[in-house]
């Protein structure tokens, strides 16, 4: 079945730029996204990607796709320290009914 | 603030009772998702509604079932509660049917404990 995984834990340095990385299996994913979530809310959607697209730039946010590889990678430059959260890759299939299929997240920690 | 509220915030409830949680959509989002988030796991897929009709369905038992509203407000009732259904349930919302790959906005969540 479909799987999403990423690292689980990451810290950075305030100011330092932060990977992320997600790896999924299905190769009918058409659209994947990355979502952010504080301590005790909800998911705030960050950005998304269209599974024929390589690159997708927004403001701090860089995503990087590697179809061949099934690789996802959100890139947050000059780290802040509320930037500190959990960060979850999910996957949507070609024709699915909303199905998003999430990894576990990844806790990113950012000192000072 | 994606628009789409949940409530209650928190609730307790004892193994064998009945829950109802409610979700009120963005407006104009006319599908709503309802997800399973326990502690240190990723958003699990519960079921969709579109239209007032269940869109798509994850692998839960039965004794998860839901509703949508003409308004489409929603509803998820679980029934018969165990101990593993304690989590933070989740709601999202968007424009139409996702064949068309409209993202999905999240509300804040409902805890449940079930003791």
């Amino acid at each position: 079945g479909e799987d999403v995984e990423q690292s689980l834990f990451l810290s950075v340095r305030e100011g330092d730029s932060s990977v992320i990385n997600c790896t999924y299996t299905d190769s009918s994913s058409t659209y994947l996204y990355w979502y952010k979530q504080e301590p005790g809310a909800g998911l705030q959607l960050l950005t998304y990607i269209f599974s024929n697209m390589d690159m997708k730039q927004d403001q701090r946010l860089t995503v990087l796709l590697n179809k061949k590889d099934k690789h996802l990678s959100l890139r947050i430059a000059d780290t802040q320290t509320g930037d500190s959260a959990i960060y979850f890759c999910a996957e949507r299939e070609e024709g699915s009914q909303g199905n998003l299929i999430f990894g576990k997240g990844t806790k990113l920690s950012v000192k000072p | 603030e994606t628009g789409v509220t949940q409530s209650p915030t928190h609730l307790i409830k004892t193994r064998g009772q009945q829950v109802t949680l409610r979700c009120s959509s963005q407006s104009g989002h006319n599908t709503v998702s309802w997800y399973q988030q326990a502690l240190g796991q990723g958003p699990q897929f519960i079921f969709q509604y579109y239209r007032e009709e269940e869109n798509g369905r994850g692998n839960f038992p039965p004794r998860f079932s839901g509703l949508q509203f003409p308004n489409y407000s929603s509803e998820l009732n679980v029934n018969a509660l165990e101990l593993d259904d304690s989590a933070l349930y989740l709601c999202a919302s968007s424009p139409q049917t996702s064949y068309t790959g409209e993202t999905q906005y999240f509300g804040p969540g409902t805890r449940l404990l079930v003791l």
